[in-house]
């Protein structure tokens, strides 16, 4: 079984310039999660899918943050316009059920802004 | 809403069991209590988790009391690849209101 992927692994850009991350959860998976760790920092979470309808996202930082998952498969994350303050690794974790039941993570993005 | 504590960092020896307890209040009480482990530029991983008294598997032991307002991740016997972070997770709420409440997380350095 394919675990949770993520692309791309690595994105530099310059602040200012949008970048989409993009998580393809493991199959079957209806919840979906997107988290965010900044340097030095604990994880937090950002959002929670269930299919294609956002649960939660109290975790979003602001407006420049939106995300999508169309069709309740692969998911999106798009930052439009990048700031500093927003590099960092993202997380994407997928799980069966919304409870403290095991999510699986994938192996994150790591997005620097210059 | 529940409310999780654990100690930032934790130093330990090779071979020293070492425990990290996470003190939650207000837990969902039909809920399990969840541990995972982060390596840097890695995505948590699962260890183990229990819902009260002990658990163990053939990485960790899981020590949940009664009333379920604390847990105690234990490692026994670790080694230099055990240095991680290590967060707690539970839940908090019912139906509509529940939510996943994840601890800080305790960075955990193992020394020679």
């Amino acid at each position: 079984e394919a675990g949770v992927t993520q692309f791309p692994s690595h994105s530099v850009i310059e602040k200012g310039q949008t970048v989409t991350l993009r998580c393809d959860p493991i199959s079957g998976h209806d919840n979906l999660y997107w988290y965010r760790r900044v340097m030095g920092k604990e994880i937090k979470f950002l959002l929670h899918f269930v299919k294609e309808s956002k649960q939660d996202e109290s975790g979003m930082p602001n407006n420049r943050f939106l995300a999508e998952r169309t069709g309740g498969t692969y998911s999106t994350l798009k930052v439009q316009p990048a700031e500093l303050e927003d590099s960092g690794v993202y997380f994407c974790a997928s799980s069966v059920r919304y409870n403290t039941d095991t999510q699986y993570f994938g192996p994150g993005t790591r997005l620097t802004v210059l | 809403l529940a409310k999780t504590t654990q100690p930032i960092s934790m130093d330990s020896y090779e071979g020293q069991e070492v425990n990290i307890t996470c003190s939650h209040n207000n837990i969902a009480t039909n809920d399990y209590i969840t541990w995972y482990q982060q390596f840097p530029s890695q995505g948590p991983r699962f260890i183990i988790q229990g819902y009260k008294t002990k658990v163990t598997n053939e990485v960790a032991s899981l020590f949940i009391p009664a009333d379920r307002k604390s847990s105690t991740l234990s490692l026994p016997r670790v080694s230099l690849s055990d240095t991680a972070v290590y967060y707690c997770l539970v839940g908090d709420g019912m139906d509509s209101n529940y939510q996943l409440i994840w601890g800080a997380g305790t960075k955990l350095i193992i020394k020679p």
